[in-house]
């Protein structure tokens, strides 16, 4: 019983270069999200999918993209990576809507951009 | 919107006292109301949700949280701490109206059981 997987779970990237982030759930879940995690600013979202073929913004988005074409996958991509984007970033996902909240965690994936 | 405080970065307790882990929040609407950990290198563990009736909550590894509407605060709580319960804790809330799925999380709070 896998859960929530994200790969790769390190990577280091130059300024500029573009990278994809996979995470994918086994649990039917129709909401999916994307965290990063920062030092004294705790989780903060960065976009997120209520259902397959469907994304929306969260409170910090620029910077990055996101695709849901399968239910079980969300992706987050880096066109241009920045300094700034170095974060430990999270993806989680929960049950459709009338949920009452609780996300299940991939382990995180390490990104630090040189 | 919606905010989460967690005035203590870091927390230190002897091993078999009880632990306070503090969380106060803002939101509009009735909240819900979770407490999560993590463990180092790892992602979030769901610990003890609030969304309504009994204001004091049961959860996972003997922990409880107290719901109080009065001081907008939901205090994470355990009578006995032991060395395991080391970690890295966040409380979290979103509106408990249908359709907003959003958690705001707080900043989190180190919580160390020395023995």
């Amino acid at each position: 019983n896998a859960g929530v997987t994200q790969t790769p779970k390190f990577r280091v990237l130059k300024t500029g270069q573009s990278m994809t982030l996979l995470c994918a759930q086994d649990m039917n879940h129709e909401y999916m999200y994307w965290y990063r995690q920062d030092p004294g600013m705790g989780l903060r979202l960065i976009h997120y999918s209520v259902g397959e073929g469907t994304t929306a913004k969260g409170e910090v988005p620029d910077g990055y993209n996101v695709s849901r074409l399968k239910k079980q996958n969300f992706l987050l991509g880096l066109e241009s990576a920045a300094p700034s984007q170095t974060s430990v970033y999270f993806c989680a996902s929960s049950y459709g809507s009338g949920n009452t909240g609780e996300l299940f965690f991939g382990e995180g994936s390490r990104l630090t951009v040189l | 919107a919606q905010s989460v405080a967690q005035p203590e970065d870091q927390v230190n307790v002897a091993e078999g006292n009880p632990l306070t882990v503090k969380c106060t929040y803002s939101v509009s609407g009735n909240p819900y109301l979770f407490w999560y950990v993590q463990y180092p290198n790892r992602g979030l563990q769901f610990l003890l949700k609030y969304i309504t009736g009994d204001n004091l909550v049961k959860g996972s590894y003997g922990f409880e949280a107290e719901f109080n509407k009065s001081q907008t605060s939901f205090h994470l709580k355990k009578p006995s701490a032991l060395v395991s319960d080391s970690a890295l804790y966040f409380c979290a809330v979103r509106r408990g109206d249908f359709g907003n799925e959003k958690l705001t999380f707080g900043t989190g709070t180190r919580l160390t059981i020395i023995p």
